[in-house]
């Protein structure tokens, strides 16, 4: 079975505090990975896509890198802006679903504090 | 500017009294999906639609109920609502087809159902 796994739960850093977020996966063939930023009462927002194992991806204050088990979402010196809830979701081969179907986890809650 | 778009926003609604939540995306999108979010099991597809009249189950899709008449327009609709469908709904589209395509997300739905 497919399956998205997310950890920590929550996060509580201090600003500039570095640390990184975990998405681990099991699915039958990976189309991609895609990492989603989350305020509170509104829809995801797209980060990153990952394809391949080895691939890196970089945003200002974020950096998303991808293994063949797990990707991390590594955050630099963070900012009281950047707290929100971090997604991560996979996106399988295969037809189930449609083509552009997402996996979910149930997502890391990040909180910077000042 | 390109969006995806939910109303209501919020609903209070009793058992059994039938709804429709309306999504629409003005991004040319062939591929619309329905999701419902829960704290602890992240997003699960409901239903999902690769394009003009074809449409199909997700994950959840026991008492939901969809039609994709027009291209931007992907309602869900709620024959008989109940409590276990309280939650938060996320409209969502891409490109489609088989190529991998990032999912962008309206607003969300957040339904209660007394």
């Amino acid at each position: 079975e497919d399956q998205v796994t997310q950890s920590p739960e929550a996060l509580r850093l201090q600003e500039g505090e570095s640390s990184s977020l975990n998405c681990s996966y099991t699915v039958s063939g990976l189309r991609g990975l895609f990492w989603y930023r989350q305020d509170p009462g509104k829809g995801p927002e797209f980060l990153f896509t990952l394809y391949s194992a080895g691939e890196e991806k970089e945003k200002e204050r974020l950096k998303a890198t991808l293994t063949k088990k797990e990707s991390f979402l590594h955050i630099t010196a963070p900012k009281p802006e950047d707290s929100a809830t971090y997604l991560c979701a996979v996106q399988p081969r295969g037809f189930s679903g449609g083509y552009n179907k997402l996996i979910f986890g149930a997502g890391t809650r990040l909180a910077v504090h000042p | 500017e390109a969006q995806v778009t939910q109303n209501p926003r919020y609903l209070i609604t009793v058992t059994g009294k039938k709804l429709t939540v309306t999504c629409s995306q003005n991004m040319n999108h062939e591929y619309m999906s329905w999701y419902r979010q829960d704290p602890g099991l992240g997003l699960r597809q409901i239903y999902y639609s690769m394009n003009v009249e074809v449409t199909d189950k997700g994950d959840v899709p026991e008492g939901y109920k969809v039609s994709r008449k027009e291209k931007r327009n992907f309602p869900l609709i709620l024959e008989s609502p109940s409590p276990n469908q309280t939650s938060l709904y996320f409209c969502a589209s891409s490109l489609g087809d088989s190529s991998l395509n990032t999912q962008y997300f309206g607003p969300g739905t957040r339904l209660t159902v007394l």
